[in-house]
């Protein structure tokens, strides 16, 4: 099976402006969850998607959103970016819910400037 | 609540020689815990999990962890260290309540030398 995707791999954009971020599970994964990391604050939850629905929520803003299709393909998006925004986001996807065996894509490396 | 303390922040050992990789979590349940293994510029492998089974976990590329409640660590250990192997190790813990959340530790640098 493939892995999960995620597209772009890289980034780059201006403070004040928004960016969508999208990943693609590994075929028959339901669930999708994104992760934040930073040098400075190592890897953080940011949301978890199941069945198109939001089921839990890390300690972020709400200029962090995500949202989840029909085919389990997810999508988060940031708005008016801060500098503090630059970092690495990764996706993950599991078969079932819950479940904590988690399969990581390559991340997506988002930098403000 | 939950959450993970790897004690080291970075271990250089030379190839061949064995790897320890020091992890201790708290838990007010009986948790499930990973080893994830992340290296430069790629996304993160699981490596192999702890899910209440038995205590000792085999994991790949010849990689354990042993599970030991009464000191709640979950400690990495390798028999022979490869090149190969340097990387970023990350030990993790479940949420609780069925959340589907992984809370990381701030990972280990492993450095293998030749």
């Amino acid at each position: 099976k493939a892995g999960v995707t995620q597209t772009p791999r890289y980034l780059i954009k201006t403070r004040g402006q928004q960016v969508t971020l999208s990943c693609s599970p590994i075929s028959g994964h339901r669930s999708v969850s994104w992760y934040q990391q930073t040098p400075g604050q190592g890897l953080q939850f940011l949301f978890e998607y199941f069945s198109e629905t939001q089921r839990n929520k890390g300690n972020f803003p709400g200029r962090f959103s995500g949202r989840q299709f029909s085919n389990s393909r997810s999508e988060m998006n940031v708005s008016t970016l801060e500098l503090g925004d630059s970092a690495l986001y990764l996706c993950a996807s599991s078969a079932t819910r819950p479940s904590y065996e988690q399969y990581f894509g390559p991340g997506t490396r988002l930098t403000v400037t | 609540a939950q959450s993970v303390t790897q004690l080291d922040s970075h271990v250089s050992v030379s190839e061949g020689t064995p790897v320890l990789l020091r992890c201790n979590y708290s838990s007010s349940y009986s948790p499930s815990l990973f080893w994830y293994v992340q290296h430069p510029n790629k996304g993160l492998q699981l490596l192999l999990k702890y899910t209440s089974a038995a205590t000792l976990v085999k994991g790949i590329n010849g990689f354990e962890a042993e599970f030991k409640k009464s000191e709640t660590s979950f400690h990495l250990t390798k028999p022979s260290a490869h090149m190969s192997d340097a990387a970023e190790y990350f030990c993790v813990v479940s949420d609780s309540g069925n959340t589907g959340k992984l809370i990381f530790g701030q990972g280990t640098t492993l450095q293998v030398k030749p």
